[in-house]
């Protein structure tokens, strides 16, 4: 069955960096585009950034821009996030998501996130 | 960017209502319009994609319809398991925006 997990969230003082791992199982993880989406404590979902299917293509939310990095290992199954530069308002639960199939954003299949707490 | 915005931000129901919760994009999306569920604590769960598809395994009490700015997630038969947070999210453009969410919990 397909499984997310991400892991590497923890406490951050601010202007330090962290990277998130998301480890990918039970399907072809090279065929999909994944993405990162995040959710601060009590508020809505966020969408931050896609990386496609072999990495050659990145997007991201402007309010990542500059600090986040998405990328994977296809050899490994895993897709990453480098957050640098954190700041308070980078506290939240990021989720690692799969596309329901190339070319679309629907995710249908999520991780069971990770908690990032930037604090001194 | 295209901004979405949902309605109610929250209702009270009781088991066995029909429950409407509306979508609203800035601008046309065509049916790039997916609805979430999301349980506290939880991650979210696919229930809809493009605008009225009903994701595989999802109770068919659930329904969506709706193109261009105007949408529309219907429970026809509220059960005990759906008190939850709805959200709905555009997949026209990035960025992917999400709406704040609608909160149903018991009347």
């Amino acid at each position: 069955q397909v499984q997310l997990v991400e892991s590497g969230g923890g406490v951050v003082q601010p202007g330090r960096s962290l990277r998130l791992s998301c480890a990918a199982s039970g399907f072809t993880f090279r065929s999909y585009a994944m993405h990162w989406v995040r959710q601060a404590p009590g508020k809505g979902l966020e969408w931050v950034a896609l990386i496609s299917y072999d990495g050659s293509k990145e997007y991201y939310a402007d309010s990542v821009k500059g600090r986040f990095t998405i990328s994977r290992d296809n050899s490994k199954n895993t897709l990453y996030l480098q957050m640098s530069s954190l700041r308070a308002e980078h506290t939240a639960v990021y989720y690692c998501a799969r596309v329901f199939k190339e070319g679309s954003v629907t995710y249908d299949y999520w991780g069971q996130g990770t908690l990032v707490t930037v604090s001194s | 960017d295209i901004q979405m915005t949902q309605s109610p931000s929250s209702l009270s129901a009781s088991v066995g209502d029909r429950v409407t919760i509306t979508c609203r994009a800035s601008q046309s999306i065509s049916n790039y319009l997916n609805w979430y569920q999301q349980k506290p604590g939880k991650a979210p769960k696919l229930l809809i994609y493009a605008a009225s598809n009903l994701q595989s395994g999802v109770p068919s009490r659930f329904s969506g319809s709706g193109s261009g700015t105007d949408f529309t997630l219907t429970i026809s038969s509220l059960q005990p398991e759906d008190f939850a947070t709805y959200y709905c999210q555009q997949s026209s453009n990035t960025p992917f925006t999400f709406g704040p969410g609608t909160n149903v919990d018991l009347k």
